[in-house]
């Protein structure tokens, strides 16, 4: 079946645009994670959304970052005022149910550079 | 804080030849080990989960082991298309409040030259 996808694969933004990032889960996942992978920094959590809410937002590293999803589906991620420090990969994640002890399927990546 | 160390950063193997990839992790309370592999310009690709210590799993050239402490990846006989970035990523009990998140290491980056 088809797996996790993300668009736009490439951004290149200039510095203080906003740019959103699109998500498409597994179809009948409820559990969706948005990681960060940046040279030197590895994998980091972003956000966890259940269903449409996101009950641990504990990762995004500034108020510039928000994400949303709806219909228990896509989910976008926005940044405002991009800088610098936000190039990197951004990658969704999604998992059956509630995401305890159950494997999480990564999607390609959406990699974007700031300018 | 969950904290995830992979050694080495990076390994050159010839293909045949067998070694093992170590993830140390420090978590309050484990709920599950996951490695992953990842190859250039791709998202992470799922390859085992470990739950308790003492547990073992295999997948062609690849077995998993899991301490309380560490966890290995053992590589059997490898091959030039094993090369990639392997992960290794804790979810910790956490109370209620780690959602099931990962935590990762850096990675070892394998090299199997024919």
């Amino acid at each position: 079946g088809a797996g996790v996808s993300q668009s736009p694969s490439n951004k290149v933004t200039e510095k203080g645009k906003d740019v959103e990032l699109r998500c498409d889960p597994i179809s009948g996942h409820t559990a969706l994670y948005w990681y960060r992978q940046s040279l030197g920094q590895g994998l980091e959590f972003l956000i966890y959304f259940q269903g449409n809410s996101a009950p641990d937002k504990s990762g995004l590293p500034s108020d510039r970052f928000s994400a949303e999803r709806t219909g228990g589906s896509v989910s976008t991620l926005t940044i405002q005022r991009t800088q610098q420090e936000d190039s990197a990969v951004y990658l969704c994640a999604s998992s059956p149910l509630s995401g305890y002890q159950e494997t999480q399927y990564f999607g390609p990546g959406t990699r974007l550079l700031v300018l | 804080e969950d904290q995830v160390t992979q050694s080495p950063e990076a390994l050159r193997l010839q293909e045949g030849e067998s070694s093992s990839l170590n993830c140390s992790y420090t978590v309050s309370g484990l709920r599950g080990l996951f490695w992953y592999r990842q190859d250039p310009g791709k998202g992470p690709e799922f390859l085992f989960t470990l739950y308790s210590a003492g547990e073992e799993k295999e997948k062609e050239r690849l077995k998993a082991t899991l301490t309380k402490k560490e966890s290995f990846l053992h590589i059997t006989a490898p091959k030039p298309e094993d090369s990639a970035t392997y992960l290794c990523a804790v979810q910790a009990t956490g109370g209620g409040t780690s959602y099931g998140k990962l935590t990762f290491g850096q990675g070892t980056i394998l090299t199997v030259h024919p």
